[in-house]
């Protein structure tokens, strides 16, 4: 199977902090994807990627941004955290045309 | 707009109790249709899938879930909850293009021995 690795399960930061969230799939896939859930609301997408280099909004993007320079890392980055992104956030890959994603362990992060 | 809601948000059932979720999808046309689980602890892993033929599609652990077009629903089912069944469920539905994948809002599903 493949395995999506986010590089932290927990982080705590503070308001105005630069954040990292990295993402490491270990096969050649192209399409990776940020979500972020929170209770009651399920998963909403953040940004999504098919291609190094590539990145594409998802329905939620303000106050984030991507970086994707190698086909199997995918980050995210939030520029200046808020106490309003204290969530947990999820990296997916996806095969193709289908809709079935793949999941990492997720990274919760709180920002005080 | 393409949407998918799941009506209950807390369920709480005794062990060998029935279970029915339920996930009604708002699409216009080919829909694949997915449950996917969460269990404390862990990352959310696919339960079942329908893409088309049989409606009634069977997944991991004893789960099934019927594809109803006629009622827009794809709701999740198991004969006989056991406690290591607790967890989140998602109900998606995809219709092409990535970001066109939407989830359901979740329903937490607590099993009492």
């Amino acid at each position: 199977d493949v395995k999506v690795t986010q590089s932290s399960r927990y982080l705590v930061k503070r308001t105005g902090e630069k954040v990292f969230l990295e993402c490491v799939q270990d096969m050649d896939h192209e399409n990776m994807f940020w979500y972020r859930q929170d209770p009651g609301l399920g998963l909403r997408l953040i940004y999504f990627s098919y291609d190094v280099k590539m990145k594409e909004k998802g329905d939620i993007p303000e106050g984030y941004s991507v970086s994707r320079e190698k086909k199997e890392r995918f980050s995210l980055i939030l520029e200046s955290a808020s106490t309003n992104q204290t969530s947990m956030y999820l990296c997916a890959w996806g095969g193709p045309n289908t809709g079935e994603l793949f999941f990492g362990e997720g990274s919760r992060l709180t920002v005080l | 707009a393409q949407s998918v809601s799941q009506h209950n948000h807390h369920v709480i059932l005794s062990e060998a109790a029935s279970l029915e979720l339920g996930c009604n999808y708002s699409y216009g046309g080919t829909v694949n249709l997915f449950w996917y689980v969460q269990y404390p602890g862990q990352h959310l892993q696919l339960l079942l899938k329908y893409f088309s033929g049989d409606p009634l599609v069977k997944g991991i652990k004893g789960f099934e879930a019927e594809f109803i077009k006629s009622k827009f629903s794809f709701n999740l089912r198991k004969p006989s909850v056991q406690w290591s069944d607790t967890a989140e469920y998602f109900c998606a539905g995809y219709s092409g293009g990535y970001q066109k994948v939407t989830f359901g809002t979740g329903t937490k599903l607590q099993v009492i021995p």
